[in-house]
Formats: C-alpha cells, structure tokens, sequence
C-alpha cells in the first residue's frame, strides 16, 4: 500500500510554461485534494474532487486545472507558470468525512 | 470567517520539559479537529482527530484535548526526535454531497524545537 504518491518531488520552471503535477492514491478514497503551503500562510486548498468525473474550486483556484478521469489519480494542471506560484504543493485523499492522508509534496520554483 | 489561529510560533525545549500548544478557532460548525506532524521536507503526517469538547486522545508522549473554542496538544516528558511542525486544521460541519464536507482549514503551525 503506496498511500499517496506525487511527481516530480522538485520543478522548475520559468514564467509562462505549463506543467502538470501528478497525484495518485491505492486506498480507494472519494476524496481527493490539492493544497499549496507557503511560509507563514499554512496549507490552503486551491482544488478538491469527491469523486471521479467531480471536482470544485477550493480558496486558492486561480491559475490551475484539475480533472479527475478516475478514482486513482487527481492530476494538477498550471496553465501558464507565475513566480507567485512557486511553492509546495500536497495532494490528500481520503473518504467521506474522514481523516485525509497526504502525500510528500512537489516543491516547484517558477523563475 | 473560519479561522485557526496556533500559537505559540515557535517553541524551544529543553529534553523532558513537558509543555503545550494551543490551537484556538472559529467556525460555523465543528465536525472535527485534526492534528497533524509535519517534518521539514515531508507531507503532514496524521496524529489525532477529535470530535467533540470535553474529548481526549493520547499518543506515546502527545495528548490532545478539544474544548469548544480551542485545542490544546500537550507533550509530555518530550525527546528531541519530537521536533517537527505541528499543524491543526479544523474540518467545516457542513453537509453536502450526501455526506460532510472535507475541506480543511488549517493553522499556519507550531515549531516545536526539542534540545537534548
């Protein structure tokens, strides 16, 4: 049992790329969810699905895509890289209500 | 507005000197309380959820306890591979799509420095 898996563990890019972080969990879980940590502003939930096929914006939506095509993976889409999204990005799942698991995060640097 | 406020920042123990953290919120509606470890470069690691004011959890040398504004993780006798961050997050009680919401709000966290 993997838990929650993302990749890469570190990027970099530079303003205007896009790129797509990956999130993938093996305990069957409806939910999942994205959140970025930035110093002194603790974690925040930028998307959140709770189930396939849905998926809905959490406080910080601003420049990025989610879908959730299945149950297993929640993949993170930047559009067009800002420095003002360099930071550490978490993906979570769990079930209904339930405790959510994280997984070990992207630390991704846009120059 | 929901809010989760902890305190203190930073705190720096020495080897067995018990202590606490505080976590205080303000939210429509309570469904649960979590609390998490994170250490530097890692995902937060789950320790305790709490439901209701007046529960406790214990884990080894943590015992967190819920009253009905605040959370207190208290570190009994602490050893210096108890350092890391510790992060409260409260979870909304409002129900939606057959079931509660999982959105988290989170404190900014705790670092919990101890010397041996």
């Amino acid at each position: 049992n993997a838990g929650v898996t993302q990749t890469p563990k570190f990027q970099v890019l530079k303003t205007g790329q896009s790129m797509t972080l990956q999130c993938a969990q093996d305990m069957n879980h409806e939910y999942m969810s994205w959140y970025r940590q930035d110093p002194g502003m603790g974690l925040r939930l930028i998307h959140y699905s709770v189930g396939a096929g849905i998926t809905d914006q959490g406080e910080v939506p601003n420049g990025y895509n989610v879908s959730r095509s299945t149950t297993e993976d929640f993949p993170l889409r930047l559009l067009s890289a800002a420095p003002s999204q360099t930071s550490v990005y978490f993906c979570a799942s769990s079930r209904p209500g339930d405790t959510q698991y994280f997984g070990p995060g992207t630390r991704l640097t846009v120059l | 507005e929901d809010q989760v406020t902890q305190s203190p920042e930073a705190l720096r123990l020495q080897e067995g000197e018990s202590s606490s953290l505080n976590c205080s919120y303000t939210v429509s509606g309570l469904r649960g309380l979590f609390w998490y470890r994170q250490d530097p470069g890692k995902g937060p690691e789950f320790l305790f959820t709490l439901y209701s004011a007046g529960e406790e959890k214990e884990k080894e040398r943590l015992k967190a306890t819920l009253t009905k504004k605040e959370s207190f993780l208290h570190i009994t006798a602490p050893k210096p591979e108890d350092s890391a961050t510790y992060l409260c997050a409260v979870q909304e009680g409002d129900r939606d799509y057959g079931g509660a919401t999982n959105k988290l709000i989170f404190g900014t966290g705790t670092l919990l420095a101890v010397q041996p």
